[in-house]
């Protein structure tokens, strides 16, 4: 089992540019969530998605950003016109049920915005 | 929203100590509790859970114990290795939401 992969592992945009973080959860597992880490801070909730549906995004910025979790393939995390304020750690986690239950975490993808 | 506040926010031990970290939880509907552990760089790590119907569970040096009159839950580590060196996160939420974390307690074990 390969576990959650998450790629890239480390990806550098210039102000204004489009950012795509790529996730794909474990086999078996069809809930993905999506977290931002800052330095020195803990894992803020972003985005909560099963296979083609958005369950949860309350912690979503309302502009530039958005997520899918498409039937076929990845789920993508997309952020339009970069800021500086964008850099940090994105992880993704997925588990295989929408009851309570532990995550698998991924690498994360460290984005950072020149 | 949901919350949790965790404490310390760094604690530092010696080799063989016991540590002791805190979290209080807003949800009261909450029934699922974990704890994550973090190495530098790394991805966080799922080490113990425990469910609203149980007041402590444990694993080797790791315990969890759970007060929901009191909507708190505490990660009890013993007889401290250097290893144990990390990051440590509590979480919590109840069935069909995401996991709220804390802010996290760094821990140093000195030899």
């Amino acid at each position: 089992n390969a576990g959650v992969m998450q790629n890239p592992r480390h990806l550098v945009r210039r102000r204004g540019q489009e950012a795509r973080l790529r996730c794909s959860p474990m086999k078996g597992h069809s809930h993905v969530y999506w977290y931002r880490q800052l330095p020195e801070e803990g894992l803020k909730f972003m985005v909560y998605l099963q296979k083609e549906n958005i369950i949860d995004e309350s912690g979503m910025p309302k502009e530039r950003f958005s997520a899918e979790f498409p039937k076929e393939g990845p789920s993508i995390l997309r952020i339009q016109q970069v800021v500086r304020g964008d850099s940090a750690a994105y992880f993704c986690a997925s588990s295989p049920r929408d009851r309570t239950g532990g995550y698998t975490f991924g690498s994360g993808t460290r984005l950072t915005v020149v | 929203g949901e919350n949790v506040e965790q404490h310390p926010s760094t604690l530092s031990v010696q080799e063989g100590d016991s540590a002791v970290i805190k979290c209080t939880y807003s949800d009261s509907a909450s029934n699922y509790f974990p704890w994550y552990k973090q190495e530098l760089g790394k991805r966080p790590q799922l080490i113990i859970d425990i469910r609203s119907n149980v007041g402590e569970k444990k694993d080797q040096r790791i315990a969890v114990t759970l007060n929901k009159t009191a909507k708190h839950f505490s990660l009890h580590i013993t007889e401290t290795q250097p290893e144990d060196s990390a990051v440590y996160f509590c979480a919590f939420n109840q069935a069909g939401t995401a996991l709220i974390f804390g802010k996290g307690t760094t821990l140093s074990v000195s030899s």
